[in-house]
């Protein structure tokens, strides 16, 4: 049973194009997460979601949305894409208790290449 | 300058010897994770851990509050260790997460 889930894998698109990847958890987290790691494998935390509230890394272009059907799931739409949008994309779940986080789990990743 | 910073960079081990590998920061942290990014991608979280000492099997993290700085033991190191640890501070307030530019490891049988 896999935890974090992410389709597709692999993506490659035309520039200009909107795509999605979509993530799933059936860990019952409240919390979700989407990273991008670019070439030098330097890790960015691009949003943060539960059912209460998006934070929003303000250094992503808003070309990025998050959108959350439920609590399971926190699909990542791009609109307009761009060369330098190609990377890893990951996505993440987590608890939040009392007053603090816990330990992430991450999905296997998107590779996104735009031509 | 990064929030956090790892040291090294790259580091080459034989089997069997003990690694550290070391995470500084300069913001105030709720946390501080472990990451492990093997090979093939996938990323696995090793430990959390916001004050003290933790252990899992050959792993051994620790945290210094006051000095704002984290280390990542590996005792008697495995060519399956081989991989890129990546440290993260974790601040609640915001819910935010600065990651270091992480150390890759090779152990070599």
């Amino acid at each position: 049973d896999t935890a974090v889930s992410q389709t597709p894998k692999y993506l490659v698109t035309q520039m200009g194009n909107d795509k999605s990847i979509k993530c799933e958890q059936n860990l019952g987290h409240d919390t979700m997460y989407w990273y991008k790691q670019d070439s030098k494998k330097f890790l960015k935390i691009m949003f943060s979601y539960n059912n209460k509230e998006l934070i929003i890394n303000e250094t992503v272009p808003n070309r990025f949305s998050p959108k959350s059907p439920d609590k399971a799931h926190l699909n990542l739409h791009i609109n307009s894409l761009e060369l330098g949008d190609s990377a890893v994309y990951f996505c993440a779940s987590t608890s939040f208790e009392g007053t603090s986080y816990n330990e992430q789990f991450f999905g296997p990743g998107t590779r996104l290449t735009v031509l | 300058k990064n929030e956090v910073e790892q040291s090294p960079q790259n580091l080459t081990a034989q089997e069997g010897e003990f690694i550290t590998i070391n995470c500084s920061y300069s913001v105030g942290i709720s946390a501080l994770h472990w990451l492990q990014q093997h090979p093939g991608g996938g990323i696995v979280s090793l430990f959390m851990l916001s004050s003290g000492k933790k252990k899992h099997g050959r792993l051994i993290a620790t945290i210094n509050i006051q000095e704002k700085h984290s280390s990542l033991h590996i005792t008697a190191s495995h060519p399956r260790d081989s991989a890129v640890y990546i440290c993260a501070a974790h601040i609640n307030t915001g819910n935010q997460f600065y990651f270091g530019t992480g150390t890759s490891l090779t152990v070599i049988p």
